[in-house]
């Protein structure tokens, strides 16, 4: 039980464009998601917090006109990257928390995003 | 602001040598201590947690962790490391408003 997945699992795209990023809980219903990054051998760096309808809450430094978040339903949260740059490319992981109360978050396999 | 901090960046151990790896947080209230574990090319699993109770935690695959609160730490083990643990483990802390912090991760090689 308590499956995340992503998709997709990686993309490739060119400067300027958007690329969205899907979140699912697959046998859970989730009431918060969050996205991270991850940096080549570096730690994940926590993005935003998502709430099923409503705003996402941003980390300091994260542009979130930039990187705009939806939390639609109780299983889904997209991510968009907004005209993606090359310094955007990175490992991008979403995990979600099943219902509330709880602390343990679930994660996806990651998502690896290549602007070119 | 709430910090973790993993003491070693990359360990090198032979098969069926003992592992520790430190951890240690900074957060006065009440926390909740994870472990992860990244294998190669894979997303991040879960190896154990400590919410509350007995500060001595065993998770999957023969590894433990200890809580000691007095210094804000939660250390993990592994009494014979097999070649199969060679990946990337993260320490996590969450405090009563759900986001985790991680550590900087340590990467742990295990020559067969």
């Amino acid at each position: 039980g308590a499956v995340v997945s992503q998709h997709p699992s990686w993309v490739i795209c060119k400067s300027g464009t958007s690329v969205k990023i899907e979140c699912r809980s697959l046998d859970f219903q989730a009431t918060t998601m969050f996205w991270y990054r991850q940096f080549p051998k570096q730690s994940l760096m926590l993005m935003a917090t998502s709430n099923e309808g409503s705003k996402a809450t941003y980390e300091q430094g994260v542009e979130k006109d930039k990187f705009l978040i939806n939390h639609a339903s109780l299983t889904l949260s997209t991510l968009t990257v907004t005209s993606a740059h090359p310094e955007d490319s990175s490992f991008y992981i979403c995990s979600a928390i099943p219902g509330r109360g709880s602390y343990e978050q679930y994660f996806g396999p990651g998502t690896r995003l290549t602007v070119t | 602001a709430q910090s973790v901090s993993q003491h070693n960046h990359h360990v090198i151990l032979s098969e069926a040598a003992s592992l520790e790896l430190g951890c240690n947080y900074s957060y006065g209230g009440t926390v909740n201590l994870f472990w992860y574990v990244q294998y190669p090319g894979q997303h991040l699993q879960l190896l154990l947690k400590y919410f509350s109770g007995d500060p001595l935690v065993k998770g999957i695959k023969g590894f433990e962790a200890e809580f000691i609160k007095s210094k804000f730490s939660f250390n993990l083990r592994k009494p014979s490391v097999q070649w199969s643990d060679t990946a990337e483990y993260f320490c996590a802390v969450t405090n009563q408003g759900g986001k985790l912090i991680f550590g900087q991760g340590t990467e742990l090689s295990v020559k067969p």
